[in-house]
């Protein structure tokens, strides 16, 4: 079984639209993230969650929201979208926090047109 | 296909000769410190972790090396196989992960 899956794996669509990118996590983590991995490979952080707390990265636009179902999906939606949002977008979670091993879905490359 | 990162630096060893991977970190406060290694079109798989009381730590054909001092970390890959052929990264917690730039290996068989 997937530990950790999301969907879908490829988005393709057109700019100012409004799309939504789901994952699930089987492990029974308590911590939820959502991370963007550039054409460059650059992995950076956009959201830490659990159910205590939403830690948001400041250079993450707005337009970007984490929406949390239950413990074990995290949920991304981008509102009108732009051409600077492709990019490869992963899902991780952790057993409780950022001290512990994080595991990684596939990812979902997102391409505006 | 995937795209390709092509600013990545790159370490091309031979099969069965041992790898190093560098990473300089930034935040002297963190205190775990992870490496992953990335497939073409795959996540990122957690490979080894040592926190900030430790100075190695050793896995399955990986060794991981921190100093503090300067804030460097190193990865040891021994024997190294095909199979290893990925981009390796290494990571810092601080309140929240944060990724190197990642580094490119190459096995030639």
């Amino acid at each position: 079984d997937t530990a950790v899956s999301q969907t879908p794996k490829y988005l393709v669509t057109q700019m100012g639209n409004d799309k939504s990118i789901k994952c699930e996590q089987n492990l029974g983590h308590d911590t939820m993230y959502w991370y963007k991995q550039d054409s460059k490979k650059f992995l950076k952080i956009m959201f830490s969650y659990n159910n205590k707390e939403l830690i948001i990265n400041e250079t993450v636009p707005n337009r970007f929201s984490p929406k949390s179902p239950d413990k074990a999906h995290l949920n991304l939606h981008i509102n009108s979208l732009e051409l600077g949002d492709s990019a490869v977008y992963f899902c991780a979670s952790s057993q409780d926090g950022v001290n512990q091993p994080q595991h990684f879905g596939d990812g979902t490359r997102l391409s505006i047109l | 296909g995937e795209s390709v990162g092509l600013h990545l630096p790159t370490l091309s060893v031979q099969e069965g000769d041992n790898s190093i991977i560098n990473c300089a970190y930034s935040n002297s406060a963190s205190d775990y410190f992870i490496w992953y290694k990335q497939e073409s079109g795959k996540g990122p798989q957690f490979i080894i972790d040592i926190r900030s009381n430790m100075d190695k730590r050793q896995g399955q054909r990986v060794t991981v090396l921190l100093n503090k001092t300067v804030k460097h970390l190193s990865l040891q890959i021994a024997a190294t196989q095909p199979g290893d052929s990925a981009v390796y990264f290494c990571a810092e917690a601080g309140n929240m992960l944060t990724f190197g730039g990642g580094t490119r290996l190459m096995v030639k068989p």
